[in-house]
């Protein structure tokens, strides 16, 4: 157990719908990360939150979006869903502003019908 | 821009021998660091060893260590005395310093340790 949480484990929904995951760090780490892991493009980055503000931006389609609130857990929200979309996606922690020592939680399986 | 190439998309070893997990990577970035992780089957994503670029000496931890060359630009991963809990999907990585702490996985290498 890496002590990263996300939720849901897994979401099935339809084309053009709009869902929310969620990530919640390990105590005591300020940055978040988002990675998009499928078969065709294999393990992508997609954005990176630290303390609060977005501190690096990866491959994220302009349909998605993230955010860090207060209490340091992140959201990725992913709209106008398309087929494509259905994917692993991760979340990781870090302490620093940097991915050395990151940890991933389970990851969210989303499949888009 | 950044580039993580693994050319071996599958290995087999036999149980308690040695393997190496060939990484090559291209960056324009000065300094950088360079990662290995795990995905087991169960999918995962398990942190493994890290190297930086300015660090002089190779990184090791436990039965992993990074065998860092950085003029020809690749960082191997060796598996000591492998064992069955091996079997797994390995990933490089580069993570550049230049605009944020931007990550780039390689396509990675399946390995099968056999018994």
């Amino acid at each position: 157990d890496s002590g990263v949480t996300q939720t849901p484990k897994h979401l099935i929904t339809a084309t053009g719908q709009r869902v929310t995951l969620r990530c919640s760090p390990r105590s005591g780490d300020l940055s978040v990360y988002w990675y998009q892991q499928s078969l065709d493009q294999g393990l992508q980055f997609l954005i990176q939150y630290y303390n609060g503000e977005e501190r690096a931006k990866g491959n994220i389609l302009e349909r998605f979006s993230a955010q860090q609130f207060p209490d340091l857990h992140s959201e990725l929200n992913l709209s106008s869903l398309e087929l494509g979309d259905s994917a692993l996606y991760f979340c990781a922690s870090s302490v620093h502003d940097s991915s050395y020592e990151q940890y991933f939680g389970p990851g969210t399986r989303l499949t888009v019908t | 821009a950044q580039k993580i190439t693994q050319t071996q998309p599958g290995m087999f070893v036999q149980e308690k021998e040695a393997v190496t997990l060939d990484c090559t990577y291209d960056t324009s970035d000065p300094s950088y660091g360079l990662f290995w992780y795990k995905q087991p089957s169960s999918g995962e994503m398990i942190f493994l060893i890290y190297q930086g670029s300015y660090d002089q000496q190779n990184a090791t931890e436990g039965r992993y260590s990074l065998n860092f060359q950085k003029a020809r630009k690749s960082a191997n991963l060796v598996i000591s005395a492998s064992q069955l809990g091996d079997s797994a999907m390995y990933f490089c990585a580069i993570e550049g310093r230049t605009g944020g702490f931007k990550t780039i996985f390689g396509a990675g290498t399946r390995l099968f340790v056999k018994a």
